[in-house]
C-alpha cells in the first residue's frame, strides 16, 4: 500500500495565476499520476510522471499548460500554469502498481481549486 | 473509446436500506473491473474488484458481480450504515494497462 499526501487541501487562486500542487508518497515508487476532476465528471488522467524524464500526457493536456516535475521516487508536482475559471476541478494524485487485473492504484485526498 | 456510466446521484436512503448503484461500460476487450470509494475528506480507496466474467468482488458488505452479457458491474449492499456515506467510482482498466476510466461518481447519503 502507500500513503499520499498532497498539498494545498483547496485554494482559491485569481485568473492569469499559476497554482503548483505537492505530491509526497510514503515509499518509492514508479507509476505516479495527476489526474483532474471536473465538477460533476469522471476522474480524467492529465499524464503520468516519470522519474528522470518529462512526463507522458494524455490527449488533451500539454506540458505548457500542465508542468510536471518528478525529482525522485516519492515526490512530484503538479502546476497549473495560467489559470481560467475552467481549470477549477480537484486534482488527484496517485500511484499505481501493476497492470491489467493486477492493478493496484492509491489516491491523494484531491487538491480542491477554484479559480476566480 | 472506453468507458463506464453510472447512474447519477445523489442517492439517499434511510440506514438499513438496500442499496443498488448501476454501473456499465464499454470496451473494445475484456477490462478489469472496480469500484472505489471516496470517504468525506480522503482519498479514493479500492472497494472490491473482479477481473473477469461472473466473477464476484466483495468487501465490507459490499458485492459486484462482472456481468459480460449486459457490460455492468451494479453495486449492491444489503443494509447501508450511515458511515457508508461516500461518493463511488465505477472504473475499468484493460489488460496489460495501468491507466484506469472512471465513471462520473455517485453520491450516496444515508440518513439515520
Amino acid at each position: 500500500s502507500a500513503v499520499i499526501s498532497q498539498k494545498p487541501s483547496r485554494d482559491i487562486c485569481q485568473r492569469g495565476t499559476s497554482l503548483t500542487i505537492q505530491c509526497q508518497v510514503d515509499s518509492q515508487v514508479t507509476m505516479m499520476f495527476w489526474y483532474r476532476q471536473q465538477p460533476g465528471q469522471s476522474l480524467t488522467l492529465i499524464a503520468t510522471a516519470n522519474q528522470g524524464s518529462e512526463a507522458t500526457y494524455e490527449s488533451g493536456f500539454v506540458i505548457d499548460k500542465f508542468p510536471i516535475s518528478r525529482p525522485n521516487l516519492t515526490f512530484s508536482t503538479l502546476t497549473v500554469s495560467n489559470m481560467s475559471p475552467e481549470d477549477s476541478s480537484i486534482y488527484l494524485c496517485s500511484v499505481g502498481f501493476g497492470l491489467g487485473m493486477n492493478t493496484e492504484a492509491f489516491f491523494g485526498q484531491g487538491t480542491r481549486l477554484t479559480v476566480v | 473509446g472506453d468507458s463506464v456510466t453510472q447512474m447519477e446521484g445523489p442517492v439517499t436512503l434511510s440506514e438499513e436500506a438496500f442499496l443498488t448503484i448501476n454501473c456499465t461500460y464499454t470496451a473494445t476487450g475484456y477490462p478489469s473491473l472496480f469500484w472505489y470509494v471516496q470517504y468525506p475528506g480522503e482519498g479514493l480507496q479500492l472497494l472490491l474488484k473482479a477481473t473477469k466474467a461472473d466473477d464476484k468482488g466483495s468487501n465490507k458488505g459490499f458485492e459486484a458481480t462482472y456481468r459480460k452479457e449486459t457490460t455492468s458491474f451494479h453495486l449492491e449492499k444489503g443494509s447501508v450504515q450511515v458511515s457508508d456515506s461516500a461518493v463511488y467510482f465505477c472504473a475499468l482498466v484493460m489488460d496489460s494497462s495501468y491507466k484506469l476510466i472512471f465513471g462520473s461518481g455517485t453520491r450516496l447519503l444515508v440518513r439515520p
